[in-house]
């Protein structure tokens, strides 16, 4: 089985702090995605990556990075967290063109 | 503009009644379309994969239905049960692999 392994499931974090949210693939596939979801917007890619090293912009990249320093893990990086960033944010991978396999999802609250 | 629209919005009906969820979309150049189960508080699971020549597929008691001609889908579950009470989202996938998501819909199966 595919197993997308996010690393917290709920995180309480204050206004300004950086925060780290890490995610990581068992199944050595090439493309991962971070997306967040908000009730009424759907899922809203924020940033993915084809490549070891490769990142590029989804549709919301504004207050995020990533970084992909291995295959099988892509981490999304706030670096001074806002209010307006709390949401549930949901990592996925996948091989070329195949499905997605998505992550549990972690709930930010910033406060 | 890519669009997916999903209807309705929520949906509460009994335990062992047919429903039949919607998906309008205006996403080009199409590759195929995907409905998600997601469980409150967890990643969407894929439920059916359709590409453009295929007008139905089934997966257990959930069949989803595609008109390529008119951008339409929908997805039905027969006989519902209670485990069935979660988000269910389309999904649109252009020919370049980007992914446009509906919004979803919030189906509550009650007892």
């Amino acid at each position: 089985d595919v197993k997308v392994t996010q690393s917290s499931r709920y995180l309480v974090k204050r206004t300004g702090e950086k925060v780290f949210l890490e995610c990581v693939q068992d199944m050595d596939h090439e493309n991962m995605f971070w997306y967040r979801q908000d009730p009424g917007l759907g899922l809203r890619l924020i940033y993915f990556s084809y490549d070891v090293k490769m990142k590029e912009k989804g549709d919301i990249p504004e207050g995020y990075s990533v970084s992909r320093e291995k295959k099988e893990r892509f981490s999304l990086i706030l670096e001074s967290a806002s209010t307006n960033q709390t949401s549930m944010y949901l990592c996925a991978s996948s091989s070329q063109n195949t499905e997605a396999f998505f992550g549990q999802g972690t709930r930010l609250t910033v406060v | 503009k890519n669009q997916v629209e999903q209807s309705p919005q929520s949906l509460i009906i009994l335990e062992g009644k047919n429903c039949t969820l919607q998906c309008n979309y205006t996403v080009s150049p199409f590759s195929n379309l995907r409905w998600y189960k997601q469980d409150t508080g967890r990643g969407p699971v894929s439920l059916t994969i359709m590409t453009f020549s295929e007008n139905t597929k089934s997966n257990g008691r959930y069949t989803a239905t595609l008109d390529a001609d008119t951008k339409q889908s929908s997805l039905h579950i027969t006989a519902s049960q209670l485990s069935d009470s979660a988000s269910y989202i389309c999904v649109v996938v252009r020919s370049n692999y980007q992914l446009i998501w509906g919004a979803g819909t919030k189906l509550i199966i009650k007892p």
